[in-house]
């Protein structure tokens, strides 16, 4: 059971928009900044999204993030088959003092 | 750019202690900037956090591995460590390095991981 929520999946045909969420608690979310990561099949995660809507470096502005009290969003829009991964949502856990993550989210390209 | 690398046995037995390193290069192991993580990810499930060391020897354990995890940091060598005791089948995952940036607690440089299999 992770501390954060995400849907264990979502689908969306090529070129349209998808939003995944990802709900926490005022310990974590609710007081700290949400970072999302991609996941692409055999490899290592990538920083995606951070400070709860930042893109870093060569990360396509086809990504956005959004936070709003204890629950966050990405959003890829014009889906392309490239996108298919897997979706993880984190942040720094105050009473816990660690970093929580969702359960990661896998994205099918229908 | 920084660049993490694990690494360590590929193969631990069961009750024996699981020892990786993580070797940082383009970038210094004493930033002020970050914390060095371990995450860990058994296969076919999702993420999870073990641990973080700053490079003046503070650290944050989970809670639900604290008793048997260690992190360390050797700053002459820009690497830190991971000691993982008493190991079980349950422990078998990819685990990977990565630093967190200390403002945002973003992971924002991942080593490749490494495969730990627990088996006799």
């Amino acid at each position: 059971q992770s501390v954060l929520t995400q849907p264990p999946s979502v689908s969306e045909a090529p070129r349209q928009r998808v939003t995944i969420s990802c709900s926490g608690s005022s310990s974590n979310i609710g007081n700290n900044a949400v970072n999302w990561y991609q996941q692409l099949p055999g490899k290592a995660p990538k920083l995606l999204i951070y400070y709860d809507d930042l893109l870093p470096s060569g990360v396509s502005d086809r990504f956005s993030g959004s936070k709003s009290g204890t629950s966050a969003s990405l959003a890829i829009s014009g889906l392309q088959s490239e996108d298919e991964a897997d979706y993880y949502c984190a942040a720094w856990d105050d009473r816990l003092n660690v970093v929580v993550f969702g359960g990661g989210t896998k994205l099918t390209v229908l | 750019q920084l660049q993490l690398q694990e690494s360590g046995p590929g193969l631990v037995k069961p009750s024996e202690t699981l020892s990786l390193t993580c070797t940082v290069s383009g970038g210094s192991i004493s930033s002020s900037s970050y914390y060095w993580g371990w995450i860990r990810q058994p296969p076919g499930k999702g993420l999870e956090w073990i641990g973080s060391i700053y490079y003046s020897g503070s650290t944050y354990y989970n809670p639900s591995l604290k008793s048997r995890v260690t992190i360390s940091v050797d700053t002459s060598k820009n690497q830190f460590s991971l000691k993982l005791s008493s190991v079980t089948a349950a422990d078998t995952a990819v685990y990977y390095c990565a630093s967190l940036e200390y403002s945002s607690s973003c992971l924002d440089y991942w080593g490749q991981g490494t495969l730990v299999t627990v088996s006799s």
